[in-house]
């Protein structure tokens, strides 16, 4: 299956903390992008890395890509309650134009 | 507010029903997508249409039905569906059907069959 598989499948951290969470895959992507979904609402596009890239950051949010391992990482710095959401890695495989998703890690920050 | 919207926001249908959801979206984009979301599973990409034409059905039951009358809108119509179709149904857009292309999503259709 080419979707992404997040772990863990639920984390609870306090406020100020920082978030990690991590998504594997199996076959090899052109690129691999993590949205945001607040409960009962549509997903938001966060970031995007390229499988030529390493790294990127967008404001609190750090992502890797790690080829070889076939992983990928979303760093959360210095959470806020309002983090609180599922993060979702998908992936676009190299013969296939499509994203596949996977099931989320559940995000909870804790005021 | 992405420029996704979709209607209605909440459905409970018998399963004897007929009935339709819709997607409209105002950025101007050439690809539209249907979503299935059901709880702790990956979300599952139904169907996939560029430039009004479909380009991807991923072994959807017959008893949903899409329609793309135009690039701006999208429907799902539903007929004789099952209690395990009752999930969250998403919409999602991009300029151009390539998995580089950011998709924005509309907020959802929570979807219960009885």
């Amino acid at each position: 299956s080419q979707q992404g598989e997040e772990d863990p499948q639920a984390l609870s951290i306090q406020e100020g903390e920082n978030a990690t969470m991590n998504c594997s895959y199996k076959t090899s992507i052109n690129n691999l992008q993590w949205y945001r979904q607040n409960s009962g609402r549509g997903l938001v596009h966060l970031i995007l890395i390229r499988s030529n890239e390493r790294e990127k950051h967008s404001g609190r949010l750090r992502v890797t890509l790690d080829t070889s391992k076939k992983s990928s990482s979303l760093l959360i710095t210095a959470s806020r309650a309002a983090d609180t959401a599922s993060y979702f890695c998908a992936t676009e495989g190299l013969n296939n134009n499509d994203m596949r998703f996977g099931a989320g890690t559940r995000l909870t920050v804790k005021p | 507010e992405t420029g996704v919207t979709q209607t209605p926001r909440h459905l409970v249908m018998g399963m004897t029903n007929k009935k339709s959801l819709k997607c409209e979206q105002h950025l101007g984009h050439n690809a539209m997508y249907w979503y299935k979301q059901s709880a702790k599973k990956p979300l599952e990409l139904m169907f996939v249409y560029s430039l009004e034409e479909r380009v991807e059905n991923n072994s959807v039951p017959s008893r949903f039905s899409p329609e793309c009358p135009n690039s701006s809108h999208l429907f799902l119509h539903l007929h004789t569906l099952q209690p395990e179709d009752s999930a969250l149904y998403l919409c999602a857009s991009s300029q151009d059907r390539w998995g580089a292309e950011t998709q924005y999503f509309g907020p959802g259709t929570r979807l219960l069959v009885l």
